[in-house]
């Protein structure tokens, strides 16, 4: 089992739509979970961190549930610039991120 | 500021050649990382240096990788003895220190071994 799954998507949506994505991690001692965006033959640059209260940036919303190790990515309004991959990320404690292998949006008019 | 730049962009090698990877880190950042992300997947860990120091290198795949921060600054990466499965994009971030700090990025080296 991959330590961080995502649905690869692609989720093809409207302008304006919502859209969420999921995302689950295998170890229980991960300490701090993030979502990165990667738009094509980029680099990953950080969208939000993560934190259990939830959290929200515009129109930008993140949840964490440590007991089912489960994290998610709501986007409401979704607009074009918004199409990229999107991708989960938790860092154990350590030093090292572990990516989830993303899940692509594309939005489209 | 100037963020963390790679190079060189994209590197052609043939199968048993030696190449060397470099990384710019932001400056001030004492923490240094390097990933490699091939098609369709997400970044993969392999070192994180802390000051001159390699401090986890468990991401490393086999020996014929190595990676170098004498200063403190500027990381090298050396991939000896080139395969094919080699080729990916090298992903180089670094943070203010390390821990929980952000990670932030360069563009990468897209190596390529015929």
């Amino acid at each position: 089992r991959k330590e961080v799954e995502q649905d690869p998507g692609p989720f093809n949506v409207p302008e304006g739509a919502t859209v969420a994505f999921n995302c689950t991690y295998s170890n229980s001692a991960s300490q701090s979970f993030f979502w990165y965006r990667q738009d094509c033959r980029k680099e990953p640059k950080l969208l939000m961190s993560v934190y259990s209260s939830g959290n929200e940036d515009g129109r930008f919303t993140a949840q964490l549930n440590r007991a089912s190790q489960y994290i998610s990515l709501l986007i409401r309004d979704s607009k074009l610039s918004d199409s990229a991959t999107y991708l989960c990320v938790v860092n154990l404690g350590g030093n090292k991120l572990v990516f989830g292998a993303g899940t692509i949006l594309r939005v489209k008019s | 500021g100037a963020g963390v730049s790679q190079t060189p962009s994209n590197k052609v090698t043939e199968k048993g050649k030696y190449v060397e990877l470099r990384c710019d880190p932001i400056s001030g950042h004492t923490a240094l990382y390097w990933y490699r992300q091939s098609l369709g997947q997400g970044p993969e860990f392999l070192i994180y240096f802390q000051g001159t120091g390699a401090a986890d290198d468990s991401g490393l795949p086999n020996d014929r990788f190595f990676a170098v921060r004498p200063e403190g600054s500027v990381s090298t990466l050396k991939i000896q003895r080139t395969e094919r499965g080699d080729s990916a994009v090298y992903l180089c971030a670094s943070s203010l220190g390390g821990g929980l700090t952000t990670q932030y990025f360069g563009p990468g080296t897209r190596l390529t071994v015929l």
